[in-house]
């Protein structure tokens, strides 16, 4: 049973970089798509973007300029980066796994980070 | 992008009851709708995906069924533990969306 655990500061000033890695145990990266996803209170869940075990990514374009994800296969470790972050980034922050069968559906989940943009 | 609209907001139900979720997209997004149930301060689980699938371990009181651009979600016999609020998803189209959510309370 994979298992998912994001980590990240929990607060950051506006205009800086929101930095969250996520764990993957009981299994590895390889073969599968890896996601993030958000919810605020104000927008609901939000799809950021997917990276591929080989590093391939979609990101959602209303991101896409801000945002860098990354995989390290060696440390079953995913990254986000998100730059330039404002109030509107505050929102809980969940790593999925999103397996390329039938549905394309996020699969197994992180319990979420909560990530607070304030000065 | 595909907009996700479900009705109810909101409904309130008893133990045993038959409840019926809607989703509606806004472009056809056939196979590729999924259900999640979500509580307070917990991720998402996946209960349907392409539509009428049955994620492993989800019991059977929960189905799922449309096409193109309207589906929906039954549960069949209603359980205390069932309280939640239920949202539905698309990996039809970048970038990927989800409903706002319809919460059922017992």
């Amino acid at each position: 049973q994979v298992q998912l655990q994001e980590s990240g500061p929990g607060l950051v000033k506006p205009s800086e970089t929101l930095a969250l890695t996520c764990t993957v145990s009981g299994g590895t990266l390889s073969g599968h798509y890896w996601t993030w996803i958000r919810q605020s209170p104000g927008k609901g869940l939000e799809w950021l973007g997917y990276i591929h075990y080989d590093e391939r990514t979609v990101y959602n374009p209303s991101l896409e300029r801000r945002l860098t994800m990354s995989v390290d296969t060696s440390r079953n470790l995913l990254s986000l980066i998100l730059r330039s972050v404002t109030a509107a980034d505050t929102a809980v922050y969940f790593c999925a796994r999103l397996p390329d069968f039938s549905g394309w559906p996020f699969d197994s989940w992180g319990q979420g980070t909560l990530v607070t943009v304030s000065s | 992008d595909v907009q996700l609209t479900q009705s109810p907001s909101s409904l309130s139900a008893s133990v045993g009851d038959r409840v019926t979720i809607a989703c509606r997209a806004s472009q056809t997004s056939s196979p590729s709708l999924n259900w999640y149930q979500q509580k307070p301060g917990k991720a998402p689980k996946l209960l349907i995906y392409a539509v009428s699938t049955l994620q492993s371990g989800v019991p059977s009181r929960f189905s799922g069924s449309g096409s193109g651009t309207d589906f929906t979600l039954t549960i069949n016999g209603l359980h205390p533990e069932d309280s939640a609020t239920y949202l539905c998803q698309q990996s039809h189209s970048f970038p990927y969306t989800f409903g706002p959510g319809t919460k059922v309370e017992i």
